[in-house]
């Protein structure tokens, strides 16, 4: 089945800076790589998403970049603010409606 | 409001007890799934369901059960047989095949004291 590694496990940056998150998956048939954002105390949204047949997905602060022969995607947000600060899990799945498998997590801490 | 409903928020349970979380949608959402969420292990998928009257075991079914006997509902049993049950839990939803995007509930944590 599908397995999914995401790095780092937890990243500090001052606001401002840019941030990165890193994914790799196993799947070679994946297609389908969310993002999603949770806040302390509450569910997983989903901030941007990205299909096989594109390499970049660009949304205000954020963008998604993909690699389909390295089997890696990773989320950039730039300009980052406090209230970026979160968990934050990339996903993967062979098609959209199917189950995801999510990755471990990494805590972005954003310092004034 | 459309969304997602978990319920309780908090649990507590004695050893030895079965007890039931609920999930309930009014999005029409066609699928529902269930993860369980431990501090650094991420999400992990314990039941979904595509179509009511239907399910699937995810990775970590063991010791737990779900009916879907309504497309709203998806309610999920954590039994005495789940070793180690002290966890944040998550239902989900999704509203077709070619929709990508999970709903979530804002979870129900349960402590086994």
């Amino acid at each position: 089945g599908e397995n999914v590694e995401q790095h780092p496990s937890t990243l500090s940056v001052q606001e401002g800076d840019s941030a990165v998150i890193k994914c790799t998956y196993s799947d070679s048939a994946s297609n389908y790589f969310p993002w999603y954002k949770q806040e302390l105390g509450k569910g997983p949204q989903l901030i941007i998403d990205i299909r096989s047949n594109v390499g970049e997905k660009k949304d205000q602060r954020i963008a998604v970049t993909l690699n389909k022969t390295a089997k890696h995607f990773s989320l950039h947000i730039t300009e980052t603010q406090p209230e970026d600060s979160a968990v934050y899990f990339c996903a993967a799945s062979r098609e959209a409606g199917t189950a995801l498998i999510f990755g471990k997590g990494t805590t972005l801490s954003v310092s004034s | 409001d459309g969304g997602i409903t978990q319920s309780p928020k908090y649990l507590f349970r004695k050893e030895g007890q079965n007890v039931t979380l609920s999930c309930e949608q009014n999005l029409n959402h066609d699928a529902m799934y269930w993860y369980r969420q431990d501090p650094g292990q991420g999400l992990r998928l314990i039941y979904y369901s595509q179509i009511v009257n239907d399910f699937q075991k995810g990775d970590i079914a063991e010791g737990y059960s779900v009916s879907r006997e309504k497309k709203e509902s998806f309610p999920l049993t954590v039994t005495s047989a789940q070793k180690n049950p002290t966890a944040f839990y998550l239902c989900a939803s999704r509203g077709g095949l070619n929709t990508g995007e999970l709903f979530f509930g804002e979870g129900s944590r349960l402590t086994v004291l």
